[in-house]
Formats: C-alpha cells, sequence, structure tokens
C-alpha cells in the first residue's frame, strides 16, 4: 500500500486567499485524523472522521477552518480566509480502528505571507 | 487540562550507546500510550502501544515502560544508529475508543558517529 497521501507537499499563499489540503487514506481505514504541527504547540489534533462523519471538531480552531470527507478516499483540509498565523505543518492519518496506530502522511508545509 | 510532559527537550549521544527518554501525563481519563518517532520532513510513525494494563512493551531496539500508578513512561533505546536520529514523541490517549490524542511536545535525539 502506498501509505497515507497528501497534497501538495509545500504550499505558500498570501494571506487572504483559499487554501485546500487534500488526504488520501489508506484504503479499508475506517478513521482520518487532521493535525496541525507548530514549534510552539506541537501536535494538535483539529478533526477526526468515522466512515467519512466527522465525530469530533473541538479541534478546529475557528469558523475559517473546515473539513470534508466525500467519500472513504478522499478528504479535505479548507482554510479561508487564511491568515500567517495558519503557517503550519498539516498532517493528516488514518487507522482502522480505534487504539491501533495511526498512519500519517508526511504533511503539507503551509506558509502564509 | 489533558498535558503530556518530555524530557529531555534533546538530547546528544554516541553512535552504540544507549538512552532513555522520559514522559509524564495528566490525561484522564486514561486508554493508551503511545511512542511515535518522527523523522525530520516526515509523518510520525509509530513505535509501541501500551494499555494500562502493560507495563513494557519492545519494538527492536526501542523498549517502552508504562507506570499507570505514576503517571510516567520511559522510552529506551538500545545501541543507538545514526538512523535514531529524530524526534519522539509520547502520545496519550483519553478516550476509550482510542481517539483522541494529547501529544507530548517532543525529545529531540541526534545520534552522533
Amino acid at each position: 500500500d502506498a501509505g497515507v497521501i497528501q497534497s501538495p507537499r509545500h504550499e505558500v499563499t498570501e494571506m487572504g486567499q483559499e487554501v485546500t489540503l487534500r488526504c488520501k487514506p489508506i484504503s479499508g481505514h475506517d478513521y482520518l485524523f487532521w493535525y496541525r504541527q507548530t514549534m510552539m504547540r506541537g501536535l494538535e489534533l483539529l478533526i477526526y472522521f468515522n466512515n467519512n462523519v466527522p465525530i469530533d471538531d473541538s479541534g478546529m480552531p475557528e469558523d475559517r477552518f473546515s473539513a470534508k470527507m466525500p467519500n472513504a478516499s478522499f478528504s479535505t483540509l479548507k482554510i479561508q480566509p487564511s491568515e500567517p498565523r495558519d503557517s503550519a505543518v498539516y498532517f493528516c492519518a488514518s487507522t482502522e480502528r480505534g487504539n491501533q496506530p495511526q498512519h500519517f502522511g508526511d504533511g503539507t508545509r503551509l506558509s502564509i505571507l | 487540562k489533558n498535558q503530556v510532559e518530555q524530557s529531555p527537550q534533546s538530547l546528544i549521544i554516541l553512535e552504540g550507546k544507549n538512552c532513555t527518554l522520559q514522559c509524564n501525563y495528566t490525561v484522564s481519563p486514561f486508554s493508551n500510550l503511545r511512542w511515535y518517532k518522527q523523522d525530520t520532513g516526515r509523518g510520525p510513525v509509530s513505535l509501541t502501544i501500551m494499555t494500562f494494563s502493560e507495563n513494557t512493551k519492545s519494538n527492536g531496539r526501542y523498549t517502552a515502560t508504562l507506570d499507570a500508578d505514576t503517571k510516567q513512561s520511559s522510552l529506551h533505546i538500545t545501541a543507538s544508529q545514526l538512523s535514531d536520529s529524530a524526534s519522539y514523541i509520547c502520545v496519550v490517549s483519553a478516550d476509550n475508543a482510542g481517539n483522541m490524542l494529547t501529544f507530548g511536545g517532543g525529545t529531540r535525539l541526534m545520534v552522533k558517529p
């Protein structure tokens, strides 16, 4: 299996622009997670899905952030409008079920100028 | 508030030497504790997962211990190799489903020849 695939790997854009991050989980994994990693705050869970349904979005920082999972093989994390403080590495992870290892993608490094 | 504290923040050792990384947590309820390895520019990779009833688990040269009474865990690396240079992140799950993860800030390990 190719693992969790994220795109793009790097994104640089100006503040105010819309940003869309994409994730393809490992086939057969029922859970999908979005994380954000910064030097100051480390890794933080933003939202997770089970069978394409959002289960907990309490980590989403504010209304500018939204996430969707239209089918079992694709998810997006959207920021609109983007701000410089959104600059971070965003990871997607998937797992077959809870209490199992989560498999992470290699992340999207986002820079908002 | 759920917290995971790791020490030291960074560590430099010579190739072939052993080392031990520490993790203290205040997470309730407790479901499981995980150790991840994160290479620079990559996503975290799971090393071990332990439930409260397990007090040790090994994965090759990596051995994790857990004391659920004192809420402490350690990761011992034996006969270090250059490829062990990475950040090691302690992660605690606070829900029975094992999906709500609280991450420590990580220990950055550098192994020198």
